[in-house]
């Protein structure tokens, strides 16, 4: 079946460090795939997406490119800050489907 | 803000009693998402309405859960003689499509608690 899978958090990280939040999935044909944020205490917010292979999501210095041959949607940051702390869900939608398809979500924590 | 909003936020009740949740999407989005999200998950399709018409339901929405969306603007999810299983946080979600790639926008979610 269709699934997204997330690496397990909680992941806590200091201020400036690197950030991967791995995703991979599972999926007929080609999903598009997105990253979203749940800032404490607000709903879910889009914060990058891809729609095609090797096409990469970009946004407040977050990246992710759709890699096909690894059926992979890796998050990455290069300097994260206090204010990312968050969960991130890793989604994807079928092609011709209309609801999206959500991994567990990965708990941030970034410390000064 | 003209986001998605939901109410109430939070609702407590008890077993057997019937909720109903209203959310308001972005003016103008002609679809609209119901999905649940239990503690540790990731949220779970439940329905969506391509303006007043339900055209996908989720095997997770079973006969006691009823969703309308009378106007094609705000959309009722009720559930009838809930369960302690029905405890999760609802959420909602708008998109504007014309056939090609849609972002939904989601609400802050009602949590529901069933004692």
């Amino acid at each position: 079946g269709n699934s997204v899978t997330q690496m397990e958090g909680p992941v806590t990280l200091s201020e400036e460090a690197f950030l991967t939040i791995n995703c991979t999935y599972t999926a007929t044909g080609y999903p598009s795939l997105f990253w979203y944020v749940q800032y404490p205490g607000e709903g879910l917010q889009l914060l990058l997406k891809a729609t095609k292979a090797d096409d990469k999501g970009s946004n407040k210095g977050f990246e992710a490119t759709y890699r096909k041959e690894t059926t992979s949607f890796h998050l990455e940051k290069g300097s994260v800050q206090v204010s990312d702390s968050a969960v991130y869900f890793c989604a994807l939608r079928l092609t011709g489907a209309n609801n999206l398809f959500f991994g567990t979500g990965t708990r941030l924590t970034v410390i000064p | 803000d003209t986001g998605v909003s939901q109410n109430p936020r939070h609702k407590i009740t008890k077993r057997g009693q019937n909720v109903t949740f209203r959310c308001d999407p972005i003016s103008e989005h002609n679809r609209l998402y119901w999905y649940r999200q239990t503690l540790g998950q990731g949220p779970e399709f439940l329905t969506y309405f391509q303006n007043e018409a339900q055209l996908e339901k989720s095997r997770l929405l079973s006969d006691r859960f009823s969703a309308e969306r009378p106007k094609g603007s705000f959309s009722t999810l009720e559930i009838q003689r809930t369960e302690q299983g029905d405890s999760a946080m609802y959420l909602c979600a708008s998109s504007w499509t014309s056939g090609g790639a849609e972002t939904q926008y989601f609400g802050p979610g009602t949590r529901l608690l069933v004692l």
